[in-house]
Formats: C-alpha cells, sequence, structure tokens
C-alpha cells in the first residue's frame, strides 16, 4: 500500500522568502514521487519527479526536492517565492505495479507581496 | 499538440439525471486515467485503463459509475443516476510507458449535482 502525507493544508511567505512544501511517503515498494502544481480552475501540471536516479531532482520554475528514504521524505523547496507561485500543490506517490498516483491532501500556497 | 480534452468543462444536472463526462487522451498514450477531487476527499482514483482495458477500478464509488474506453482515443465516465454527493471535479489523465511517466491532466469537468 502507498499513502502521501503533506504537513501543512496552507503555507503563506512573503515574496523572495523561502518556499518548503513538506511530503512524507509510505510505500512497501521503491516509490516513484511527483510534486504537481494546480492553479485555480486548472488542471494539474507536473514540477518534478523521482524516479530513482538522483536524489536531488529539479524542476521547473526553479523548484526542487530531495528524496531522502532514511525519513521517507520528499520535500519541495523554491529559494524565493514569487506571486506567480501561489496556487495549489499536491505531492503524489506510485509505484511497481501500480501505475495510477496515490495524492497527499495538497498545501495552498499564498505569497504576500 | 491539444493536450488531453475532457468535455463538456461543466455540468450542472438534477439528482437521479444520467451524467456522461468525456475524455480525450494525448495521441499515442496508451495509459488513462478518471480521477475525482473533492474538498472531503481530495484527489482519488476511480478507474484507470492500460491499452483500452481497465485494469483498476477499484475507486469506483459503487454500481452507479460506470466507464468505458472503446477505443484508444476516447473515454466515457457514466453515472447513472447521479446524486448531490457526486459532485466534484472530474479529472483525465494519460500518459504512455511506465509508473515513473508523468501524468499529462485535463483542465477537469466541474460537475454540480442539485
Amino acid at each position: 500500500a502507498q499513502s502521501v502525507t503533506q504537513l501543512g493544508s496552507h503555507v503563506s511567505v512573503s515574496e523572495g522568502a523561502l518556499v518548503l512544501l513538506r511530503c512524507n511517503y509510505s510505500s512497501s515498494v521503491p516509490p516513484y514521487l511527483f510534486w504537481y502544481v494546480q492553479y485555480p480552475n486548472q488542471g494539474l501540471q507536473l514540477l518534478l519527479k523521482y524516479t530513482s536516479a538522483a536524489t536531488l531532482v529539479k524542476g521547473i520554475n526553479g523548484f526542487e526536492a530531495e528524496f531522502k528514504k532514511s525519513e521517507t521524505s520528499f520535500h519541495l523547496t523554491k529559494p524565493s517565492a514569487h506571486m506567480s507561485d501561489a496556487a495549489e500543490y499536491f505531492c503524489a506517490v506510485s509505484g511497481t505495479g501500480r501505475r495510477a498516483l496515490t495524492f497527499g491532501s495538497g498545501t495552498r500556497l499564498q505569497v504576500q507581496p | 499538440d491539444a493536450g488531453v480534452i475532457q468535455s463538456p468543462r461543466h455540468e450542472v444536472t438534477e439528482m437521479g439525471q444520467e451524467v456522461t463526462l468525456r475524455c480525450k487522451p494525448i495521441s499515442g498514450h496508451n495509459s488513462l486515467f478518471w480521477y475525482r477531487q473533492t474538498m472531503m476527499r481530495g484527489l482519488e482514483l476511480l478507474i484507470y485503463f492500460n491499452n483500452n482495458v481497465p485494469i483498476d477500478d477499484s475507486g469506483m464509488p459503487e454500481d452507479r459509475f460506470s466507464a468505458k474506453m472503446p477505443n484508444a482515443s476516447f473515454s466515457t465516465l457514466k453515472i447513472q443516476p447521479s446524486e448531490p454527493r457526486d459532485s466534484a471535479v472530474y479529472f483525465c489523465a494519460s500518459t504512455l510507458g511506465g509508473t515513473d511517466n508523468e501524468q499529462f491532466f485535463g483542465p477537469g469537468t466541474r460537475l454540480t449535482v442539485l
């Protein structure tokens, strides 16, 4: 079985500040981990993914995430928030034999001017 | 590429009516997924197809829900009869190949059942 926990349903940062969105996973098989972003009234867009290559993964829009097996974490970071980063972010997991994604509950990021 | 296409974008219906949601995956993709998004339950898988064959329908709520994929370029999700608790945003996504590949999501269908 696989599951994802996102700590913090809402995160608010100032423009230019560090963004840190937390994700912990549980998986009985080596996981594939994803971060998706959803802008209002739109579908989900892939930010980045971990597929057992490099543990530090770089994505679009300046985001990156680090896979830490010992902590079962895959936290998303961005050094400097921009107003356009305001959206909802979902961490998701899949694994061998299960193509469908299991999503976390999402974190809504607000960026204050 | 036009991306994943869903129709309608919005649907308002009355309880008891039949609702059909449609999805056209990206050409060449061989897996198709239907997800539902609600405030209470978040994003959850309803069903997914691989090469037009249903592989996992464990997320389909009950017999009122059915999904078909008659060919590689079209899928439907039908609710009959609809109930107010079915109100949600329904997303279709498609991908090519393995479990580690990106799923491409459509814009979703916002369903409201009165």
